[in-house]
């Protein structure tokens, strides 16, 4: 079955640095690749989502990319702020939308924001 | 829309007994995935259902199961309950490819 892994477990940056959270995963026939965000004591919500005929995708502060190739995809953050600050998962499946879709996700990665 | 729901939301039982959680969908979604997710293991699929059928089964054992019903509504039940079930256990429901989450509930079991 598919097998994610996400580095690094904990990040620790500066209010308005940037942050970058990396994947592999190991299915080549993943074609769909979300991130979520937790904060602490919440539900996990979707903050931005790639596909596989996609290399990136950008939303405000928020870029993910995607290297099929490498079986790799990246979250980045930019301008980062205290509200950022959660744990963050990177997930894939193939069969995006159909009977074989199957979220494997990442252990997670915690982010903290210094102000 | 109103979102994913969950009840109950916190849930105590005691080894053996039996637990049944109950999940409401994101009206109009037709599938409900079950996650568990712990410290340790981070967040694991149990299984997927899409009109009242199971279409996929992650790697937990028989205790766990689950039902659909013709509204979507979904329930997972745990016999025989151990101490590495405790976990919050969310339910997804999703649209295509979003998959969108609700507030889990936490079981503690003792």
């Amino acid at each position: 079955g598919e097998n994610v892994e996400q580095h690094p477990s904990t990040l620790s940056v500066q209010e308005g640095d940037s942050a970058v959270i990396k994947c592999t995963y190991s299915d080549s026939a993943s074609n769909y690749f979300p991130w979520y965000k937790q904060e602490l004591g919440k539900r996990p919500q979707l903050i931005i989502d790639i596909r596989s005929n996609v290399g990136e995708k950008k939303d405000q502060r928020i870029a993910v990319t995607l290297n099929k190739t490498a079986k790799h995809f990246s979250l980045h953050i930019t301008e980062t702020q205290p509200e950022d600050s959660a744990v963050y998962f990177c997930a894939a499946s193939r069969g995006s939308g159909g009977s074989n879709y199957k979220l494997t996700f990442g252990k997670g990665t915690l982010l903290t924001v210094n102000p | 829309k109103a979102g994913v729901t969950q009840t109950p939301r916190y849930l105590i039982k005691t080894r053996g007994q039996q637990v049944t959680l109950s999940c409401s969908p994101i009206s109009g979604h037709r599938s409900v995935s079950w996650y568990q997710q712990t410290p340790g293991q981070g967040l694991q699929f149990l299984f997927e259902y899409f009109s009242e059928t199971q279409r996929n089964k992650g790697n937990f054992p028989g205790r766990f199961s689950g039902r659909q019903f013709s509204n979507s509504r979904s329930e997972m039940n745990v016999s025989t309950l151990e101490l590495g079930d405790s976990a919050l256990y969310l339910c997804a429901s999703r649209s295509i490819d979003t998959q969108y989450f609700g507030p889990g509930t936490r079981l503690t079991v003792l």
